[in-house]
Protein backbone atom coordinates (compact mmCIF):
# COMPACT_ATOMS: atom_id res chain seq x y z
CA UNK A 1 0.00 0.00 0.00
CA UNK A 2 0.98 3.83 -0.61
CA UNK A 3 1.77 5.53 2.08
CA UNK A 4 3.63 7.89 3.64
CA UNK A 5 5.54 8.54 7.27
CA UNK A 6 5.92 11.77 9.15
CA UNK A 7 7.52 10.36 12.35
CA UNK A 8 7.48 13.89 14.24
CA UNK A 9 3.76 15.11 15.19
CA UNK A 10 5.22 18.54 16.33
CA UNK A 11 8.76 19.55 16.60
CA UNK A 12 9.83 23.36 18.97
CA UNK A 13 13.21 24.84 17.58
CA UNK A 14 14.78 28.31 17.79
CA UNK A 15 15.20 30.69 16.30
CA UNK A 16 18.36 30.57 13.70
CA UNK A 17 18.43 26.78 14.83
CA UNK A 18 19.08 24.47 12.50
CA UNK A 19 16.06 22.01 11.07
CA UNK A 20 15.17 18.37 9.71
CA UNK A 21 11.72 16.96 8.92
CA UNK A 22 11.36 13.33 8.27
CA UNK A 23 9.15 11.78 5.38
CA UNK A 24 9.44 8.53 4.80
CA UNK A 25 7.40 6.81 1.64
CA UNK A 26 6.39 3.58 0.48
CA UNK A 27 5.24 3.74 -2.80
CA UNK A 28 4.82 0.76 -5.63
CA UNK A 29 6.18 3.34 -8.42
CA UNK A 30 8.78 5.36 -9.08
CA UNK A 31 7.95 8.19 -6.68
CA UNK A 32 7.73 11.60 -7.15
CA UNK A 33 8.22 13.55 -3.69
CA UNK A 34 6.68 16.75 -2.81
CA UNK A 35 6.89 18.92 0.54
CA UNK A 36 4.22 21.51 1.08
CA UNK A 37 3.59 23.96 3.79
CA UNK A 38 0.52 25.16 5.35
CA UNK A 39 0.02 28.33 7.61
CA UNK A 40 -3.52 28.23 9.66
CA UNK A 41 -6.35 28.90 8.14
CA UNK A 42 -4.45 29.23 4.67
CA UNK A 43 -4.18 26.47 1.82
CA UNK A 44 -1.12 24.40 0.63
CA UNK A 45 1.92 26.10 -0.77
CA UNK A 46 4.48 23.95 -2.79
CA UNK A 47 8.22 24.26 -1.14
CA UNK A 48 9.85 22.20 -2.97
CA UNK A 49 9.42 19.10 -5.37
CA UNK A 50 11.49 15.64 -6.48
CA UNK A 51 10.90 14.45 -10.17
CA UNK A 52 14.30 12.64 -10.91
CA UNK A 53 17.79 14.12 -11.16
CA UNK A 54 20.14 15.45 -8.53
CA UNK A 55 18.62 13.95 -5.36
CA UNK A 56 19.03 17.03 -3.04
CA UNK A 57 16.31 19.87 -4.38
CA UNK A 58 16.17 23.18 -3.41
CA UNK A 59 13.18 25.38 -2.89
CA UNK A 60 11.58 28.26 -1.59
CA UNK A 61 12.61 29.88 1.82
CA UNK A 62 16.05 28.81 1.40
CA UNK A 63 14.45 24.66 2.06
CA UNK A 64 16.13 21.96 0.68
CA UNK A 65 15.29 18.26 0.62
CA UNK A 66 17.35 15.13 -0.39
CA UNK A 67 16.07 11.81 -1.91
CA UNK A 68 17.50 8.53 -0.82
CA UNK A 69 15.95 5.86 -2.35
CA UNK A 70 17.68 3.17 -0.63
CA UNK A 71 16.31 4.70 2.98
CA UNK A 72 13.04 5.62 0.56
CA UNK A 73 13.56 9.22 2.55
CA UNK A 74 12.96 12.80 1.38
CA UNK A 75 13.93 14.96 4.36
CA UNK A 76 13.60 18.01 4.80
CA UNK A 77 16.18 21.21 5.86
CA UNK A 78 16.58 24.28 6.85
CA UNK A 79 20.26 25.64 7.93
CA UNK A 80 18.88 28.66 10.11
CA UNK A 81 14.91 28.57 10.79
CA UNK A 82 13.07 31.81 11.22
CA UNK A 83 10.30 33.15 13.10
CA UNK A 84 8.13 33.00 9.58
CA UNK A 85 8.66 29.51 9.26
CA UNK A 86 6.11 28.16 12.09
CA UNK A 87 3.58 25.90 10.36
CA UNK A 88 2.35 22.76 9.07
CA UNK A 89 4.70 20.49 6.86
CA UNK A 90 3.32 17.97 4.54
CA UNK A 91 5.52 15.63 2.62
CA UNK A 92 3.57 13.50 0.28
CA UNK A 93 4.19 11.31 -2.83
CA UNK A 94 2.90 10.54 -6.11
CA UNK A 95 3.38 9.26 -9.36
CA UNK A 96 3.15 11.46 -12.31
CA UNK A 97 1.29 9.08 -14.88
CA UNK A 98 -2.08 7.73 -14.88
CA UNK A 99 -3.11 11.05 -12.69
CA UNK A 100 -3.31 9.34 -9.67
CA UNK A 101 -4.02 11.65 -6.24
CA UNK A 102 -1.09 12.28 -4.46
CA UNK A 103 -0.88 10.69 -1.30
CA UNK A 104 -0.13 12.55 2.03
CA UNK A 105 1.89 12.28 5.24
CA UNK A 106 -0.38 13.21 8.30
CA UNK A 107 1.67 16.24 8.93
CA UNK A 108 4.61 17.67 11.47
CA UNK A 109 3.72 21.03 12.82
CA UNK A 110 6.70 23.59 13.36
CA UNK A 111 6.85 25.21 16.90
CA UNK A 112 10.09 28.55 16.38
CA UNK A 113 10.97 30.03 19.99
CA UNK A 114 12.96 32.94 20.25
CA UNK B 1 3.28 27.86 -13.00
CA UNK B 2 -0.60 26.15 -13.10
CA UNK B 3 -3.08 28.11 -11.55
CA UNK B 4 -6.22 26.47 -9.64
CA UNK B 5 -8.70 28.74 -8.57
CA UNK B 6 -11.54 28.00 -6.17
CA UNK B 7 -14.66 29.60 -5.28
CA UNK B 8 -15.66 30.70 -2.68
CA UNK B 9 -12.99 30.82 0.00
CA UNK B 10 -15.03 30.85 2.73
CA UNK B 11 -18.84 29.86 2.90
CA UNK B 12 -21.48 29.91 6.26
CA UNK B 13 -24.97 28.18 5.88
CA UNK B 14 -27.73 27.28 7.68
CA UNK B 15 -28.09 23.87 8.12
CA UNK B 16 -29.90 21.60 5.46
CA UNK B 17 -28.93 23.93 2.76
CA UNK B 18 -26.73 22.90 -0.19
CA UNK B 19 -23.04 24.66 -1.26
CA UNK B 20 -21.57 24.41 -4.16
CA UNK B 21 -18.03 24.78 -4.51
CA UNK B 22 -16.04 25.43 -7.79
CA UNK B 23 -12.48 24.58 -8.76
CA UNK B 24 -11.11 25.99 -12.03
CA UNK B 25 -7.86 25.77 -13.35
CA UNK B 26 -6.95 28.84 -14.85
CA UNK B 27 -4.46 28.51 -17.28
CA UNK B 28 -4.59 24.71 -18.19
CA UNK B 29 -6.75 22.11 -19.12
CA UNK B 30 -7.14 19.25 -16.62
CA UNK B 31 -8.92 15.77 -17.63
CA UNK B 32 -8.59 14.65 -13.53
CA UNK B 33 -9.35 16.88 -10.54
CA UNK B 34 -9.59 16.00 -7.09
CA UNK B 35 -11.45 16.86 -4.37
CA UNK B 36 -9.82 16.60 -1.06
CA UNK B 37 -11.03 17.86 2.84
CA UNK B 38 -9.48 18.68 5.94
CA UNK B 39 -10.35 18.81 9.10
CA UNK B 40 -8.56 20.82 11.68
CA UNK B 41 -4.85 19.92 12.45
CA UNK B 42 -4.99 16.69 10.54
CA UNK B 43 -3.33 15.98 6.55
CA UNK B 44 -5.83 15.85 3.89
CA UNK B 45 -7.90 12.97 3.23
CA UNK B 46 -8.97 12.42 -0.55
CA UNK B 47 -12.64 12.45 -0.88
CA UNK B 48 -13.06 10.99 -4.84
CA UNK B 49 -11.25 11.79 -8.50
CA UNK B 50 -12.94 14.02 -10.50
CA UNK B 51 -12.58 12.89 -14.43
CA UNK B 52 -14.10 15.04 -17.14
CA UNK B 53 -17.52 13.74 -18.84
CA UNK B 54 -17.46 11.37 -16.58
CA UNK B 55 -18.76 10.07 -13.29
CA UNK B 56 -16.64 10.69 -9.99
CA UNK B 57 -15.01 8.14 -7.94
CA UNK B 58 -15.42 8.14 -4.59
CA UNK B 59 -13.15 7.39 -2.20
CA UNK B 60 -14.76 4.43 0.54
CA UNK B 61 -16.53 6.13 3.37
CA UNK B 62 -17.93 9.09 1.43
CA UNK B 63 -21.09 9.39 0.71
CA UNK B 64 -22.00 10.49 -2.86
CA UNK B 65 -25.23 11.50 -2.78
CA UNK B 66 -24.33 14.19 -0.37
CA UNK B 67 -21.08 15.05 -2.10
CA UNK B 68 -21.69 15.67 -5.86
CA UNK B 69 -19.14 15.96 -8.05
CA UNK B 70 -19.40 17.60 -11.86
CA UNK B 71 -16.69 18.08 -13.96
CA UNK B 72 -18.61 19.76 -16.49
CA UNK B 73 -14.98 20.74 -18.87
CA UNK B 74 -11.54 20.19 -19.01
CA UNK B 75 -11.34 24.00 -16.99
CA UNK B 76 -14.24 23.31 -13.90
CA UNK B 77 -15.19 20.75 -11.33
CA UNK B 78 -17.97 21.34 -9.04
CA UNK B 79 -18.16 19.97 -5.23
CA UNK B 80 -22.22 20.35 -3.92
CA UNK B 81 -22.44 19.75 -0.31
CA UNK B 82 -26.11 18.61 -0.34
CA UNK B 83 -28.33 19.47 2.77
CA UNK B 84 -25.36 20.20 4.59
CA UNK B 85 -25.46 19.68 8.76
CA UNK B 86 -22.30 20.90 11.04
CA UNK B 87 -20.27 17.95 10.71
CA UNK B 88 -19.93 18.58 7.32
CA UNK B 89 -17.96 21.74 8.32
CA UNK B 90 -14.67 21.50 7.13
CA UNK B 91 -11.83 23.13 4.81
CA UNK B 92 -12.43 21.60 1.17
CA UNK B 93 -9.19 21.53 -1.48
CA UNK B 94 -9.48 21.00 -4.81
CA UNK B 95 -6.41 19.76 -7.36
CA UNK B 96 -5.86 19.42 -10.96
CA UNK B 97 -3.36 17.68 -13.10
CA UNK B 98 -1.58 19.57 -15.91
CA UNK B 99 -1.32 16.72 -18.38
CA UNK B 100 1.38 18.53 -19.83
CA UNK B 101 4.89 17.95 -19.31
CA UNK B 102 5.57 16.16 -16.07
CA UNK B 103 1.42 15.36 -15.44
CA UNK B 104 1.98 17.33 -12.13
CA UNK B 105 -1.13 18.10 -9.50
CA UNK B 106 -1.40 21.75 -8.78
CA UNK B 107 -3.80 22.76 -5.57
CA UNK B 108 -6.44 25.19 -5.28
CA UNK B 109 -6.60 27.99 -2.05
CA UNK B 110 -9.18 26.01 -0.57
CA UNK B 111 -12.68 26.79 0.66
CA UNK B 112 -14.09 27.05 4.60
CA UNK B 113 -17.29 25.61 4.87
CA UNK B 114 -18.84 26.74 7.92
CA UNK B 115 -22.03 25.62 8.48
CA UNK B 116 -24.38 26.90 11.50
Amino acid sequence: AQSVTQPDIHITVSEGASLELRCNYSYGATPYLFWYVQSPGQGLQLLLKYFSGDTLVQGIKGFEAEFKRSQSSFNLRKPSVHWSDAAEYFCAVGALAGNTPLVFGKGTRLSVIA
Amino acid sequence: GAVVSQHPSRVICKSGTSVKIECRSLDFQATTMFWYRQFPKQSLMLMATSNEGSKATYEQGVEKDKFLINHASLTLSTLTVTSAHPEDSSFYICSANDPVGYNEQFFGPGTRLTVL
